[in-house]
């Protein structure tokens, strides 16, 4: 109950396109919701973070949207650029008040190309 | 504001060694996370610890442990290790209490074991 499934495993999307990575989770007391990306070498590094009480976040290119009934919440990223390839991660965290524990997805390496 | 730092950057050490790895939180953070990264298992949460207390664990042996100081820089220990142990250890930040759910990694350590 956990778990947090992330899809696709791969992505490759032409500059100027749109990426889009799934995720779902089982867990209801799960109530935050982040995106990380991941260059080769670096720690993962926050791009973007979503809570139940929206249904979706946008900042700059980059844009969440949360489905509190199917407990599924996607990242999308309008007009991908050659820099934007890196590996994404979601991740899920709890309504304790108190902890910081998250469940991390699978990942998604995308590679935008020219 | 300086970001997490965490040393060493690489490590090589041999079975059944152990070894301490240092995280410095950023500043005004008192909340530090340890994470171990693995291709095959991705990213898997280790502990949390909250001013100098542990405040929630992850499913990993007894061998790996923590600590955190009074000025919340953390440490981790692994001892005996494995072969299975290599991985990149990751630390995280966040401002921790009710508030600022938001973790912020710092690069990782890399650590092989021969």
């Amino acid at each position: 109950q956990q778990q947090v499934k992330q899809s696709p495993q791969s992505l490759i999307v032409q500059k100027g396109g749109i990426s889009i990575i799934n995720c779902a989770y089982e867990n209801t007391a799960f109530d935050y919701f982040p995106w990380y990306q991941q260059f080769p070498g670096k720690g993962p590094a926050l791009l973007i973070a979503i809570r139940p009480d929206v249904s979706e976040k946008k900042e700059g290119r980059f844009t969440i949207s949360f489905n509190k009934s199917a407990k599924q919440f996607s990242l999308h990223i309008m007009d991908s650029q050659p820099g934007d390839s890196a590996t994404y991660f979601c991740a899920a965290g709890p309504n304790t008040g108190t902890a910081s524990k998250l469940t991390f997805g699978t990942g998604t390496r995308l590679q935008v190309t020219l | 504001k300086a970001g997490v730092t965490q040393t060493p950057r690489y490590l090589i050490k041999t079975r059944g060694q152990q070894v301490t790895l240092s995280c410095s939180p950023i500043s005004g953070h008192r909340s530090v996370s340890w994470y171990q990264q693995t291709p095959g298992q991705g990213l898997q949460f280790l502990f949390e610890y909250f001013s100098e207390t542990q405040r929630n664990k992850g499913n990993f042996p007894g061998r790996f442990s923590g600590r955190q100081f009074s000025n919340s820089r953390s440490e981790m220990n692994v001892s005996t290790l494995e072969l299975g142990d290599s991985a990149l250890y990751l630390c995280a930040s966040s401002l921790g209490g009710t508030v600022g759910y938001e973790q912020y990694f710092g690069p990782g350590t890399r650590l092989t074991v021969t």
